[in-house]
């Protein structure tokens, strides 16, 4: 299986910061990367499919990179409504796997 | 508007079976898989499996083969995952999304409510 690592675990933002959370996984993963955002008692969304396209509705100040097996998601000026936990998933081969998630709390 | 809307909370005891519902509208049922995804109280996102409703194939992660079954009805449009011999781990809600493989898009694009199992005796 392939193991999806993030960091960190936890995050404390104001808002306007600029925030960034990395996935690291255990194999070449190409670009076959996803984020999802998830609110407490709410099922996931996605954000971010294939590391940097943007899902239909998703705001500009997300985007998502690559160099190598590592991945970052980046919400340039974080909003109010942008304090949730974020996950990172690897659709290159089943099974599935997602990282831990990154729970992001107001400062 | 697309969605998946799923069955209600469960209370089962260790050794019983569950099965969770998830009916889909909105879209063509047939033309997307199904995949059923849990999570653990403060745990993170774990894949337990899918289904094509157009083949009615299926596959799980290797830990849970043999114990879920995950199937379709595409007179209803819904999707079903079904675990026997329940223990007290899995305890967690279990959500489907419907899987989107349209060229680079390979991602679980639209979730159900998510389905509350809880195991105890």
């Amino acid at each position: 299986d392939i193991q999806m690592t993030q960091s960190p675990s936890f995050l404390s933002a104001s808002v306007g910061d600029r925030v960034t959370i990395t996935c690291r996984a255990s194999q070449s993963i190409g670009s076959h990367l996803n984020w999802y955002q998830q609110k407490p008692g709410k099922a996931p969304k996605l954000l971010i499919y294939y590391t940097s396209f943007l899902q239909s509705g998703v705001p500009s100040r997300f985007s998502g990179s690559a160099s190598g097996t590592d991945f970052t998601l980046t919400i340039s000026s974080l909003q109010s409504e942008d304090f949730a936990t974020y996950s990172c998933q690897q659709s290159i081969s089943t099974p599935r796997t997602f990282g831990q998630g990154t729970k992001v709390e107001i400062k | 508007q697309v969605q998946l809307v799923q069955s209600g909370a469960e209370v089962k005891k260790p050794g019983a079976s569950v099965k969770v519902s998830c009916k889909a509208s909105g879209y063509t049922f047939t033309s997307y898989d199904i995949n059923w995804v849990r999570q653990a109280t403060g745990q993170g996102l774990e894949w337990v499996g899918w289904v094509s409703p157009n083949t009615g194939n299926s596959g799980s992660a290797p830990k849970f083969q043999g114990r879920v079954t995950m199937t379709s009805d595409t007179s209803i449009n819904s999707a079903y995952m079904e675990l026997s011999s329940l223990r007290s781990d899995d305890t967690a809600i279990y959500y489907c999304a419907r899987r989107t493989a349209s060229g680079w898009n390979d991602a679980f694009d639209i979730w159900g409510q998510g389905t509350m199992v809880t195991v105890s005796s």
